[in-house]
């Protein structure tokens, strides 16, 4: 059974203060690595996906990595814009219809 | 605004009411899914419709009826609830299946089971 787990599940940070949000997963042949940022309510916003470990995309202050084991996503003088929860997903060769989701990292950037 | 409109954004129901519940997409994409989001748990896929033909289906309870009338349209019916189904109920569509592309989704329907 794939899996998807995230962590810290909360985490707050000074305006300017980086930090890194963790994403482990295990399933069977990974096909991509999904991050969505979502706003208390809304739906998720798609930001990266990543298909292959070594594999990098930025976006502003966002920076997603993958290995063949996690996704680190990377904030970079975080502002308190960027405060949300942030859910990673991973579509595996087993589950090709279906994403496996994280229970997310909910992010609050103080001013 | 991301192309996926849901209605209504919340809902109270008692339990031996009937309600539906709406999505519509104007991205032109040809699945649609229904996800149960609870506090703190994951997002769990519920249903998925490719080209309006159910191809997927979680071991949802069958107080859960969902509909795919056109590519554009996703219905998802309820019926007799429980309480523990309160929950917010996201819609996305994507370009296809697998979904190794983005997901768009809607902004959800928050519903209260009493």
């Amino acid at each position: 059974e794939d899996q998807v787990t995230q962590s810290p599940e909360a985490l707050r940070l000074q305006e300017g203060e980086s930090s890194s949000l963790n994403c482990s997963y295990t399933v069977s042949g990974l096909r991509g690595l999904f991050w969505y940022r979502q706003d208390p309510g809304k739906g998720p916003e798609f930001l990266f996906t990543l298909y292959s470990a070594g594999e990098e995309k930025e976006k502003e202050r966002l920076k997603a990595t993958l290995t063949k084991k996690e996704s680190f996503l990377h904030i970079t003088a975080p502002k308190p814009e960027d405060s949300a929860t942030y859910l990673c997903a991973a579509i595996s060769s087993g589950s090709a219809r279906q994403l496996t989701f994280g229970s997310g990292t909910q992010l609050t950037v103080l001013p | 605004e991301t192309g996926v409109t849901q209605t209504p954004r919340h809902l109270v129901m008692g339990m031996t009411n009937k309600k539906s519940l709406k999505c519509e997409q104007h991205l032109g994409h040809n699945a649609m899914y229904w996800y149960k989001q609870s506090a703190k748990k994951p997002l769990e896929l519920m249903f998925v419709y490719s080209l309006e033909e159910r191809v997927e289906n979680n071991s949802v309870p069958s107080r859960f009826s969902p509909e795919c009338p056109n590519s554009s349209h996703l219905f998802l019916h309820l019926h007799t609830l429980q309480p523990e189904d309160s929950a917010l109920y996201l819609c996305a569509s994507g370009a296809g299946i697998p979904a190794r592309e983005k997901l768009f989704f809607g902004s959800g329907t928050q519903l209260s089971v009493l």
